[in-house]
């Protein structure tokens, strides 16, 4: 089983569509999460840090389950400009400063 | 602020040369990590340092790979000799470390090796 794993889609999706993407992680003592976003030939970029309260940054959001050891991000209201692959990121705690990368999941939102 | 800086952003070689990648961290960062990136693996891990010490290379393929740092503001990703199979994008980022584990990436470099 790999240590974060995505679905990677891709997801077609309309402007103005409501979509929810979920990363499952296995180490259960795992202590950061993160939202990356990738555009096509360019490098990653942070989008949110996810928190064990779950945190909102405009038409994003980002939830952690500990439980059953899922993260997910929904993002409202799409914009042409979302589509992008989108990474969910883990911390082991025991991996000091080291963090795994999902493989991600690809938005296409069309007009 | 200046971000991570990479250099050079594309780099074509022939098989058995060596190749320099080259990262600028953001200043103030403590941590560096170096990436690889292709359409079968992803983005894996190679190597990060801390404090300008290598704290995990367990991620760099062979001897064929190394990593130094040898102040807090640049760091080399060096291949030699290089393969086919080394064609990839490498990517380098940064990290202010705890309480933010937050990573900052560089633009990387195209490497093809031919």
């Amino acid at each position: 089983r790999k240590e974060v794993e995505q679905d990677p889609g891709p997801f077609n999706v309309p402007e103005g569509a409501t979509v929810a993407f979920n990363c499952t992680y296995s180490n259960s003592a795992s202590q950061s999460f993160f939202w990356y976003r990738q555009d096509c030939r360019k490098e990653p970029k942070l989008l949110m840090s996810v928190y064990s309260s779950g945190n909102e940054d405009g038409r994003f959001t980002a939830q952690l389950n500990r439980a059953s050891q899922y993260i997910s991000l929904l993002i409202r209201d799409s914009k042409l400009s979302d589509s992008a692959t989108y990474l969910c990121v883990v911390r082991p705690s025991t991996g000091g400063f080291k963090t795994i990368f999902g493989a991600g999941t690809r938005l296409f939102v069309k007009a | 602020d200046a971000g991570v800086i990479q250099s050079p952003r594309h780099e074509v070689t022939e098989m058995g040369q060596e190749v320099t990648l080259r990262c600028k961290p953001i200043s103030g960062h403590n941590s560096l990590f170096w990436y690889r990136q292709t359409m079968m693996r992803g983005l894996e891990l190679l190597i990060y340092f801390n404090n300008n010490v290598p704290i995990d290379d367990s991620g760099m393929p062979e001897d064929r790979f190394s990593a130094k740092m040898p102040n807090a503001s640049f760091s080399t990703l060096k291949i030699q000799p290089s393969e086919p199979r080394d064609s990839a994008v490498y990517f380098c980022a940064s990290s202010p470390g705890p309480p933010s584990y937050e990573q900052y990436f560089g633009p990387g470099t195209r490497l093809t090796v031919t």
